[in-house]
């Protein structure tokens, strides 16, 4: 079956760094990205990973593991425009699969 | 702008209604996709299309019904609308059905059913 699993909901502070965590487990697979969702918003494409490793892409990197079936999102710098939905996704086949959401909020 | 767009943004109806969603993508991708999001903010596939073929239809019943007129449009019906068919329905395409291609999701559609 398919599962993917973040946490619910993390709380962090402006000018901080949060790791948010992302476990899967897959019949298939073909990538994980990362998708960031304001609310009332569509989802934005964050990061992409599909070998092993860390992409940096400015104040957001993305790590991959596939053998742990683990991916985290890391944001630096913490803003109060990053308090958001971040959607862990996997691609199995021709088809991206969604982990629920972890809801961060960005504290002054 | 090139983008995903989706009409309406909002849909209020009752039950046993019958209402359809429009996309249109101007991206010159190959693939769309309807995504349904949940009161638990839970993305779930419903259809995809590459070329104005269904490659993917998950669990859906069959009220749902998907239309491709042309790759730049995917249309949602629904039909004979339930309480439980309320949530956002998220429009998508993208360039290739694998890869790192990303999903470009539109604004959303929120139906609410009454």
């Amino acid at each position: 079956g398919q599962n993917i699993d973040q946490p619910t909901e993390m709380t962090a502070t402006e000018g901080a760094i949060v790791q948010i965590n992302c476990t899967y487990q897959t019949s298939g697979f073909n990538g994980l990205f990362w998708y960031q969702q304001h609310a009332g918003e569509a989802p934005t494409f964050l990061s992409y990973n599909v070998l092993d490793g860390l992409e940096e892409k400015g104040r957001f990197s993305s790590f991959l593991s596939r053998s742990k079936g683990y991916s985290y999102l890391l944001l630096k710098e913490l803003q109060m425009k990053d308090s958001a939905s971040y959607l862990c996704a996997v691609r199995e086949g021709g088809k991206l699969i969604f982990g629920q959401g972890t809801e961060l909020s960005v504290k002054p | 702008d090139t983008a995903v767009s989706q009409t309406p943004k909002y849909l209020v109806t009752q039950m046993g209604n019958d209402k359809s969603i429009k996309c249109e993508q101007n991206l010159g991708h190959d693939t769309m996709y309807w995504y349904k999001q949940d009161s638990k903010k839970f993305l779930k596939i419903m259809f995809s299309y590459n070329n104005k073929e269904l490659i993917i239809n998950e669990t859906v019943p069959n009220r749902f019904s998907p239309k491709s007129p042309d790759k730049a449009h995917l249309n949602l019906h629904i039909n004979s609308l339930e309480l439980g068919d309320s949530a956002v329905y998220f429009c998508a395409s993208s360039l290739a059905t694998g890869g790192n291609s990303p999903l470009h999701f539109g604004n959303g559609t929120r139906l609410t059913v009454t």
